[in-house]
């Protein structure tokens, strides 16, 4: 079993619409809590960071963590065409010795057509 | 201001060709990893370094040899390329400030094909 799981999609909706993306994770010493989005034959690009449990918002984007469920989740609300890109999520632990390595889930591929 | 460059963006080998991918950042980054991209497996860590003249092993390190003799380049070569090696390939750079947020940058990866 993956440390993180992510539905790969793709996902198609229509512009305006309320999307929710979700990773799910074995481990938990991880702690902090990343989407990162990347565009076609792009990098990726750190969307949200969030530290523990909670909610954290920024502009059309909410980005929750639940660590009792081991569950994360992103939501982007009145999605635009220029949302479309693959949104992958990650995480860490908060011991030292991993020296910051992310644990990425296989991405989920939106598409968001007019 | 570059960030995290790569060279070269494209590239197709042989098998048993050898090659080398160079990434380089100007942020004055201790750490630099890099990962591998493949349909459906997401990004999987091959090697990284936490500083000039210091590698190691990540998830996936077989067939990958690395080198960091400079702090701002981070080199990943492929002795004797396998099909499998096909892939796209990120380079990332991340601050030791000791700030857990420091983020990881990438840069815009090379796609590698190896027949």
């Amino acid at each position: 079993q993956k440390e993180v799981e992510q539905d790969p999609g793709p996902l198609s909706v229509p512009e305006g619409a309320i999307v929710s993306l979700n990773c799910t994770y074995s481990n938990s010493a991880f702690q902090y809590f990343m989407w990162y989005r990347q565009y076609s034959r792009k990098g990726p690009e750190l969307l949200m960071y969030t530290y523990s449990s909670g909610n954290k918002e920024d502009g059309r984007f909410t980005a929750q963590v639940d660590k009792s469920s081991k569950y994360i989740s992103l939501f982007i609300r009145d999605s635009q065409p220029s949302d479309s890109a693959t949104y992958l999520c990650a995480m860490k632990d908060d011991r030292g010795s991993t020296l910051g390595r992310l644990y990425f889930g296989r991405g989920t591929q939106l598409t968001v057509w007019p | 201001n570059a960030g995290v460059t790569q060279t070269p963006k494209f590239r197709v080998l042989k098998t048993g060709q050898s090659m080398t991918l160079l990434c380089a950042q100007d942020m004055n980054h201790e750490y630099m990893y890099w990962y591998r991209q493949d349909p459906g497996m997401g990004l999987r860590l091959i090697h990284y370094s936490v500083g000039e003249g210091t590698t190691a092993k990540g998830e996936v390190p077989d067939g990958y040899n690395v080198s960091r003799l400079k702090k701002q380049n981070f080199l990943l070569g492929l002795e004797s390329a396998a099909p499998s090696q096909t892939s796209v390939y990120f380079c990332a750079s991340r601050s030791n400030r000791g700030r857990e947020e420091d983020t990881q940058y990438f840069g815009p990866g090379t796609r590698l094909t190896v027949l």
